[in-house]
């Protein structure tokens, strides 16, 4: 059982739609909270980052954490076929400097 | 942004082979991950390590071994590689406080037949 469950495993969104992917920490010693993404090929490279309850936004990307709940969700507005990737969810504890990762969500953005 | 370069860039093993794969960051960084990319499963860590002479033991070691030599250096072993092993293998630095970003290498590709 994996310490940190993504859903849903993949998307389909139509351009221009709004995305929502979800995270859970089942670890009560996680802090922090973390999306990467990983285009088809690449390496996973950070996008957003939550250490605190409530919300942050950059640009058409937007974060939310409930630590009672260990829950974060990404939702990206106005959707390209650019964001189409791995999203990839991790989380830390305040003392280790290791990530732990999710599974992933698949999104897939269609013109 | 951090630099992590990985060698070899692909790879095909035979089973019960030795493998090493190789990962440099040029960036000081005191943390640097191992972590191993299957369909399904996300990133799993094997090994990581705090700083030149440590490694610590992450979610899946059974198999591996991990040598970080210097702050720039740090290696996974395969000591008796098995076709379980087929996967791609991801390095990553971090700056190594509990907030730390993880800048990652482009991967290495390992087939073991």
């Amino acid at each position: 059982q994996q310490k940190v469950q993504q859903s849903p495993e993949s998307l389909i969104v139509p351009e221009g739609g709004m995305a929502s992917l979800n995270c859970t920490s089942s670890d009560r010693n996680v802090d922090y909270f973390w999306w990467y993404r990983q285009h088809s090929g690449k390496s996973p490279k950070m996008l957003m980052s939550i250490f605190s309850n409530g919300e942050k936004e950059e640009g058409r990307f937007t974060v939310h954490l409930n630590k009672a709940s260990l829950h974060t969700s990404l939702h990206i507005r106005d959707s390209q076929p650019s964001d189409s990737a791995l999203y990839l969810c991790a989380a830390s504890d305040y003392n280790q400097g290791k990530l732990i990762f999710g599974q992933g969500t698949k999104l897939s953005i269609k013109p | 942004e951090a630099a992590v370069t990985q060698s070899p860039r692909n790879k095909v093993a035979v089973t019960g082979g030795k493998v090493t794969l190789s990962c440099n960051q040029t960036n000081n960084h005191n943390n640097m991950y191992w972590y191993r990319q299957d369909t399904g499963h996300g990133l799993r860590l094997i090994h990581y390590s705090y700083g030149a002479g440590s490694t610590e033991k992450g979610d899946i070691p059974d198999g591996y071994k991990a040598s970080r030599p210097s702050q720039e250096n740090f290696s996974l072993i395969l000591e008796l590689a098995t076709p379980s092993q087929t996967s791609v293998y991801f390095c990553a630095s971090g700056e190594g406080t509990g907030r730390n970003t993880l800048y990652f290498g482009e991967g290495s590709r390992l087939i073991v037949v």
